[in-house]
């Protein structure tokens, strides 16, 4: 199946830096990334979509400011988390739909997940 | 609007137990409906899909069959092993004929498993 790939896998960072998060998708293109935090009790929120050569649109709530995402090519996608604070810690997990039939049927392949930690 | 509501967990089982974990959906027009799982420390990774009603997705053991009538879209395994312990997550998505640039999986809350031998 296809591939995506996330990085950092985890990351620990002291408060006020910023932090960077790629994905890529491997061997197929990636034409809606989508950005998850995930919670302690494993719920999975939205925090918003990117479309390869457009600008994010982040959900209610999420800070575009602070949760900067850029998807410039159909291989990759970054998270930028800007001035990291100890509640932004996290479970980040990127997701891909690519071009082709399993996308037509929303189908999604998702990252490894990456662990940041904000002391 | 859209939704998707499955069974609280954890579920804890026994080892060859029968599983069930419950899911039923809420959705305009024809979705498509997925099981993901978690496993410790990772990402999902799609277990089942099924697009249309009364399609059976299966994988590793696992079923679930797109129930329209009771808009419902249940997993099962008949024998559950430790292997299994992992968190599963109902989805479904709207044709993007429907959802248009708006598309995007809307999620149940997920249902922990643990298996114990």
């Amino acid at each position: 199946g296809a591939v995506v790939s996330q990085h950092p896998s985890w990351v620990i960072c002291k408060s006020g830096t910023s932090v960077k998060i790629e994905c890529r998708s491997l061997d197929f293109q990636a034409t809606t990334m989508f950005w998850y935090r995930q919670f302690p009790k494993q719920s999975l929120m939205l925090m918003a979509t990117s479309n390869e050569g457009s600008k994010a649109t982040y959900e209610q709530g999420v800070e575009k400011d602070k949760f900067l995402i850029n998807h410039a090519s159909l291989t990759l996608s970054t998270l930028t988390v800007t001035s990291a604070h100890p509640e932004d810690s996290s479970f980040y997990i990127c997701s891909a739909g690519g071009q082709g039939s399993s996308w037509e049927v929303g189908e999604l392949f998702f990252g490894e997940g990456s662990r940041l930690t904000v002391l | 609007g859209n939704s998707v509501t499955q069974m609280e967990g954890p579920v804890t089982l026994s080892e060859e137990a029968f599983l069930t974990i419950n899911c039923t959906y809420t959705a305009t027009g024809y979705p498509s409906l997925f099981w993901y799982v978690q496993y410790p420390g990772e990402g999902l990774q799609l277990l089942l899909k099924a697009t249309k009603a009364d399609d059976k997705g299966s994988n590793k053991g696992f079923e679930a069959t797109y129930r329209k009538e009771t808009t419902s879209f249940h997993l099962e395994k008949g024998s559950v092993q430790v292997s299994d312990s992992a968190v599963y997550f109902c989805a479904l998505s709207l044709p993007a004929s429907q959802a248009g640039n708006n598309r995007k999986l809307i999620w149940g809350l997920g249902t922990s498993l643990a298996v114990n031998p």
